[in-house]
């Protein structure tokens, strides 16, 4: 079964980081691009950041770009996301995702972590 | 980036009832790049279709998608208790990989 667990949030000021893990089971981890995903409280869905299977490639968007470094850790099965000058704008629910089984980059995402949430005031 | 849009906002509806949810894009998506997420209050999003019309694992077969080029919906052909919820269309045809804003199926 798969299982994605997020861990790290919680209450910062702005300005200050975070780091958020996302500990998956029940695939091969190494084999699989992952993403983050976020959900401002009574809000929509925004796509935050993905890496490759080998972490050479990375992606942000826009709003994140230049503060926010995703990474993983193959041998611990593990995803990271290393969130430095938050905002408010930050603030949200953040889920650890899994594309689809299917090569391409652009996936849709077919497991979803329970998610963390990060508020930043 | 592509900018997805849904309607209604909010669709009224009793049980047993058809549900028609729309996403329009901003721009042509290929329709093999396109989902739909069923989210409850307090949990993460569902996966229920990818590529336009594929069911995802374990998505009731009253659960339908359709579309092209702009405009593709999401089609519950019989409402069940546990299908009120927000629904969220996506592409991921084009990076970034966007969302719509969200269609509320409540009961009416």
């Amino acid at each position: 079964e798969v299982q994605l667990l997020e861990s790290g949030g919680g209450l910062v000021q702005p300005g200050e980081s975070l780091r958020l893990s996302c500990a998956a089971s029940g695939f091969t981890f190494n084999t699989y691009g992952m993403n983050w995903v976020r959900q401002a409280p009574g809000k929509g869905l925004e796509w935050v950041s993905g890496l490759n299977p080998g972490a050479t490639n990375t992606y942000y968007a826009d709003s994140v770009k230049g503060r926010f470094t995703i990474s993983r850790d193959n041998s611990k099965n593990t995803l990271y996301l290393q969130m430095n000058s938050l905002r408010a704008e930050d603030t949200a629910v953040y889920y650890c995702v899994k594309p689809l089984p299917v090569g391409r980059w652009l996936q849709a995402y077919d497991y979803w972590g329970q998610g963390t949430l990060v508020t930043v005031s | 980036e592509i900018v997805l849009t849904q309607s209604p906002g909010t669709l009224s509806l009793s049980p047993g009832e058809r549900a028609t949810l729309s996403c329009r894009a901003s721009q042509s998506v290929d329709s093999s790049y396109l989902a739909w997420y069923q989210q409850k209050p307090g949990q993460a999003p569902r996966l229920l279709i990818y590529g336009t019309s594929s069911r995802a694992t374990g998505i009731a077969d009253r659960f339908s998608g359709s579309g092209s080029g702009t405009d593709f919906s999401l089609t519950i052909s019989r409402l069940e208790p546990e299908d009120f919820a927000v629904y969220y269309c996506q592409q991921y045809g084009y990076s970034p990989a966007t969302f719509g804003q969200g269609t509320k199926v409540e009961i009416k």
